[in-house]
């Protein structure tokens, strides 16, 4: 079946580094997305990896893919307090030789002054 | 550069009633993608349309249906509205054919159902 979980909430202190998990199930999803959500607007694409790259890093994000295990994660350094949101993961899965998009329920980032 | 834009930001409806939301997608852009996103949920799949077609359906009844326009942009309807309907409908856009197939999201329609 398709599934992505992620765990519901994380606490930071600003200054400090988040960690946000994922797991995914379609093996073969051959992208993998991170969008972040604030209160009332839409969804932000923040960064993506393809299947085939083991880590990607772009200014305070490093995407770290371990496609043995399905598992993707999200590091934000020297997170600050304009960070706190919810973060979603997502797959992109072919299906009948198109792409579907499969998202996570979403992990929200509280970051503390 | 416009962005993706949804009209209406905000609609209540009641029990029953029809109810019909747009989007225009990002300049250059030729597919959209309509995504329900229940209270504390990640965004589900509803359908994608490119090329004036629906390509893809998630699990929604047939009582949400679509359309694409020549100038590439959408309507979402649904009918015989449930309380359950009631959720934020995102629109994103892509480019069809594009390796990365990243998509863009518009700042959605918060529908509340009574």
């Amino acid at each position: 079946g398709e599934d992505v979980e992620q765990s519901l909430f994380l606490s930071v202190r600003e200054g400090d580094s988040s960690v946000i998990n994922c797991t995914y199930t379609d093996s073969s999803s051959t992208y993998l997305y991170w969008y972040k959500q604030e209160p009332g607007a839409g969804l932000q694409l923040l960064t993506y990896i393809f299947s085939n790259m083991d880590m990607k890093q772009d200014q305070r994000l490093t995407v770290l893919l371990n496609k043995k295990d399905k598992h993707l994660s999200l590091r934000i350094a020297d997170t600050q307090t304009g960070d706190s949101a919810i973060y979603f993961c997502a797959e992109r899965a072919t299906v009948s030789g198109t792409y579907k998009y499969i998202f996570g329920t979403g992990t929200r980032l509280k970051v503390l002054a | 550069d416009a962005g993706v834009t949804q009209s209406p930001t905000h609609l209540i409806k009641t029990r029953g009633q029809q109810v019909t939301l747009r989007c225009s997608p990002k300049s250059g852009h030729d597919t959209v993608s309509w995504y329900q996103q229940a209270l504390g949920q990640g965004p589900q799949f509803i359908f994608q349309y490119y090329e004036e077609e629906e390509r893809q359906r998630g699990n929604f009844p047939d009582r949400f249906s679509g359309h694409q326009f020549p100038n590439y942009s959408s309507e979402l309807n649904v009918n015989a509205l449930l309380l359950g309907d009631s959720a934020l409908y995102l629109c994103a856009s892509s480019l069809f054919g594009q390796s990365t197939d990243t998509q863009y999201f518009g700042p959605g329609t918060r529908l509340t159902v009574l």
